[in-house]
């Protein structure tokens, strides 16, 4: 069965400070999204990443790939109260399906 | 614009009722999904379907059923056989066959017991 871990599943941080979420995954997969969710509200694609290495950044947000780890990252930077939100990875699951798992989420409090 | 619509955006059902939760896109993509959100929990997968007329049953489909008959359109069902419905509901979307696209998705529908 495929399973997508996320951590932490909660993270309080001060605004400047940096940290990594961590999204692990237990199958062969060389594509991995990472998506936004403001409290009661939709999903918002962040990153995609397509390939072992790749690395996409945007504002404080940078996300990275290694597929022989199964692990995908998503650091922040210099942390901003905007970026609170719950922050999701997803695998796409290559079974000639068009099918996506996504991770538990990781709800991100950054405190001014 | 290009989007997903969901409605109604809040819905209630009475014990032994069956509800349908509406979903139309108009970015002529091919693969749309339906997905369930607990409160304080990630997306599960209800039902997904790659083209019209064909769909697949996700992790948890019992109690949900599904049709596509038109492209831009994929609505979902909550029988009375599912006896949990509270939650959140989303329905998304990507162009298929093209595989290194997210999934864009609705603002979705949150479903209460009366």
């Amino acid at each position: 069965e495929l399973k997508v871990e996320q951590n932490p599943l909660f993270l309080s941080m001060q605004e400047g400070k940096n940290y990594t979420i961590y999204c692990n995954y237990s199958t062969t997969s060389d594509r991995l999204y990472w998506y936004r969710q403001d409290p009661g509200k939709s999903l918002e694609s962040l990153f995609v990443l397509l390939s072992n290495g790749a690395v996409k950044q945007e504002g404080r947000l940078m996300a990275s790939l290694d597929t022989k780890a199964r692990l995908s990252t998503l650091h922040i930077t210099a942390a901003v109260h905007d970026l609170s939100a719950t922050y999701f990875c997803a695998v796409d699951v290559t079974s000639g399906t068009y099918k996506y798992i996504f991770g538990t989420g990781t709800r991100l409090k950054v405190l001014a | 614009d290009g989007g997903i619509t969901q409605s109604p955006k809040y819905l209630f059902r009475k014990e032994g009722q069956n509800v349908t939760l509406s979903c139309e896109q108009n970015l002529n993509h091919d693969a749309m999904y339906w997905y369930r959100q607990d409160p304080g929990q990630g997306l599960r997968l209800i039902y997904y379907s790659q083209i019209v007329n064909d769909f697949q049953k996700g992790d948890i489909a019992e109690g949900y059923s599904v049709s596509r008959e038109k492209k831009e359109s994929f609505p979902l069902t909550v029988t009375s056989a599912q006896k949990n419905p509270t939650a959140f509901y989303l329905c998304a979307s990507n162009p298929g066959r093209i595989r290194n696209q997210p999934q864009h998705f609705g603002d979705g529908t949150r479903l209460s017991i009366l």
